[in-house]
């Protein structure tokens, strides 16, 4: 089955530490993004990419890192930068060829102890 | 004054009962419209897309009006499956990276 999935679905983390969430899709979408999403608020855009070995910064970038050396992965680094790293993070992918309609990953819970 | 604004509710109606949402965005240059359904824990999912000329799936209709800068979605005979939290998605252009989400409408149907 064609999707997107994100590892792991929680993850916790000590203060001062980075961490690394996982996103994979088999779409052969070009464009991903990661959101963050704050309890009862809606989704900030963290980074987007719309091709390989390119990436953009979105709203809310500081504190975080991402890489897309490969069409199907686009990893993020939460870094101990991130003042307030505890939120829901959702990675999404689009087809440039049908453009605007976003699919979404289940979501990585991260909490920092 | 946020990009896009939504009434949070809660709105909480009966089986059966029809119920309207609201979203207003402040950038005129806005392109395409969409509303996402999000359970709760879970991930957005395209509920649809809304067109200038309105358009209707099932239960469902959703109308835009550029020149007061809002759409709306209407849901007709609720369902208790209808529960979950509707956020509004305005795209300046079709660019990556232009999507701005509302905070979200929740809405509890109750039988």
């Amino acid at each position: 089955d064609g999707g997107i999935t994100q590892s792991p679905k929680y993850l916790f983390r000590k203060e001062g530490q980075n961490v690394t969430l996982s996103c994979e899709q088999n779409l052969n979408h070009d464009a991903m993004y990661w959101y963050r999403q704050d309890p009862g608020q809606g989704l900030r855009l963290i980074y987007y990419s719309q091709i390989v070995n390119d990436f953009q910064k979105g709203d809310i970038a500081e504190g975080y890192s991402v890489s897309r050396e490969k069409k199907e992965s686009f990893p993020l680094t939460v870094t101990s930068a991130q003042k307030n790293p505890t939120a829901f993070y959702l990675c999404a992918s689009e087809d440039r060829g049908k453009p605007d309609t976003q699919y979404f990953g289940p979501g990585t819970r991260l909490t920092v102890l | 004054r946020k990009e896009v604004e939504q009434d949070p509710g809660p709105f909480n109606v009966p089986e059966g009962a029809t119920v309207a949402f609201n979203c207003t965005y402040s950038n005129s240059a806005s392109q395409s419209f969409f509303w996402y359904r999000q359970d709760c824990r879970k991930e957005p999912k395209l509920l649809m897309s809304v067109y200038s000329s309105g358009n209707e799936d099932g239960r469902f209709t959703a109308q835009l009006n550029r020149a007061s800068q809002y759409i709306s979605l209407l849901i007709r005979d609720s369902k208790l499956s209808d529960s979950a939290t509707y956020l509004c998605v305005v795209n300046i252009n079709t660019n990556a990276g232009k999507s701005t989400f509302g905070d979200g409408t929740t809405l509890t149907v109750k039988p």
